[in-house]
């Protein structure tokens, strides 16, 4: 079991709501990502971070911003949410260089209506 | 931008047979991984092969790497329902300091 945690699991909220999706990891990684996953689909990275006060758009473009001022946190927010931002959130880190295998956390579902 | 691609996108096979699921991919790559979904869940990595191996091997899994065709392929032996999921694969940049790159995806299902 990865030790890299996900807040909400599930979160419905309205229209227009600003929202911060947490995402924690005690392996000391210095490398951390996001990605956007609908239902059964491909994997989009939103943003990624390889180091506190590092951050990097994705190749998905995206709404949301990130901030990365301690190495085990990566919160993720939306300032004003859209139905279109329906979809999971997935956080993940790996270790510094080579391509080290990716450690996800449970994701966050999130539905606006 | 997306460089993996899964072949079948889905499979549908019965418990005790093999499953097995391709990925090709455009650029060059330091290693190439394969991934777990359960439904509604994060991805679990399952195996790792690098750029200079060809055939590697965990348990029922085998991953074979064709640098030359860019594509690599998962073996899963003597499935199990439990084994029932969305399997990804993932390569990693030569420099090996770029993300991780997904494919859409295998969707394997397995009846007992």
């Amino acid at each position: 079991e990865a030790d890299i945690y996900q807040t909400p699991r599930y979160l419905v909220i309205g229209t227009g709501k600003k929202i911060t999706l947490e995402c924690s990891q005690t392996m000391g990684h210095d490398k951390m990502y996001w990605y956007q996953q609908d239902p059964g689909m491909e994997l989009h990275l939103i943003h990624y971070s390889y180091g506190v006060n590092s951050t990097e758009k994705g190749d998905l473009s995206s709404e949301s911003t990130v901030s990365r001022i301690r190495t085990e946190h990566f919160p993720l927010t939306l300032e004003s949410a859209r139905p279109s931002h329906t979809s999971q959130y997935l956080c993940a880190s790996s270790e510094g260089g080579g391509g080290m295998e990716a450690f996800f956390g449970q994701g966050t579902r999130l539905t606006v209506v | 931008s997306q460089q993996g691609e899964e072949d079948p996108q889905a499979l549908s096979i019965q418990e005790g047979e093999n499953a097995t699921m391709n990925c090709s991919y455009k650029t060059s790559i330091n290693n190439l991984q394969w991934y777990r979904q359960n439904s509604g869940r994060g991805l679990v990595h399952l195996i790792l092969i690098r750029s200079n191996e060809r055939e590697k091997h965990s348990g029922r899994l085998r991953v074979t790497l064709d640098t030359s065709k860019k594509s690599s392929s998962l073996l899963i032996t003597a499935s199990r329902a439990a084994d029932t999921a969305s399997y990804f694969c993932a390569t990693a940049g030569p420099s090996g300091n770029t993300p991780l790159v997904f494919g859409k995806g295998t969707r394997l299902s397995v009846i007992a």
